[in-house]
């Protein structure tokens, strides 16, 4: 059964902890995105991943890190330094990052805030 | 700034109707354009993908792509209540870029 997975699917933070988001796929996709989803806006990009060993920040990467070194695995993790971290967050994936490349995207973590 | 703009709704249409999604996009070096479905707390799921102008067909969906008026739409004819999502556009502007629209809420009354 080939996808996109995610873990877990609720996770809640602290006051200046890190967590981390798991993301594995089995695709065999070379390119891989996290992005966030904030209610009433778009997603926006925080960090991709073309090739193992290699990652790019988004638009919003300020507060999150990652690590590339599996092709199947991308985690992300949100930092003490990510102020407002309270959102949906979604994993994906695509065969390469080219025009015509579909994402397709991993169930999502909700991250919240105690 | 790279914009994608959809109207948010909710878009209310009866069971059986058609329902018309329309996108906007700022970046004239958008080279291709996709429509989401998103039901509430799921992931988007891809409906139709569309890169070149004119229309496109898919079983219930159409999209259509207007390059020089940077105007994306999707068609959906017979809508069923199972229709009701959060539909988004996106377009992709190159260099592992997609800019994504906030999505228009789509009501298909039974």
């Amino acid at each position: 059964d080939g996808g996109i997975t995610q873990s877990p699917k609720y996770l809640f933070r602290k006051e200046g902890q890190n967590v981390t988001l798991s993301c594995e796929q089995n695709l065999n996709h070379d390119a891989m995105y996290w992005y966030r989803q904030d209610p009433g806006q778009g997603l926006r990009l925080i960090y991709y991943s073309q090739i193992v060993n290699d990652f790019q920040k988004g638009d919003i990467a300020e507060g999150y890190s990652v690590s590339r070194e599996k092709k199947e695995s991308f985690p992300l993790t949100v930092t003490s330094a990510q102020k407002n971290p309270t959102a949906f967050y979604l994993c994906a994936a695509s065969r390469s990052g080219g025009a015509a490349e579909t994402q397709y995207f991993g169930p999502g973590t909700r991250l919240l805030v105690l | 700034q790279k914009e994608v703009e959809q109207n948010s709704g909710p878009l209310s249409v009866p069971e059986g109707a058609i329902a018309s999604l329309n996108c906007t996009y700022s970046d004239r070096v958008s080279q291709s354009f996709f429509w989401y479905r998103q039901y509430s707390g799921k992931s988007p799921e891809l409906i139709m993908s569309i890169y070149s102008n004119g229309d496109k067909e898919d079983g219930r969906f159409t999209a259509q792509l207007n390059k020089a008026s940077q105007y994306v739409s999707l068609l959906i004819r017979d809508s069923q209540p199972s229709d009701s999502a959060t539909y988004l556009c996106a377009a992709y502007t190159g260099g592992f870029k997609t800019i994504f629209g906030a999505g228009t809420r789509l009501f298909v009354k039974a």
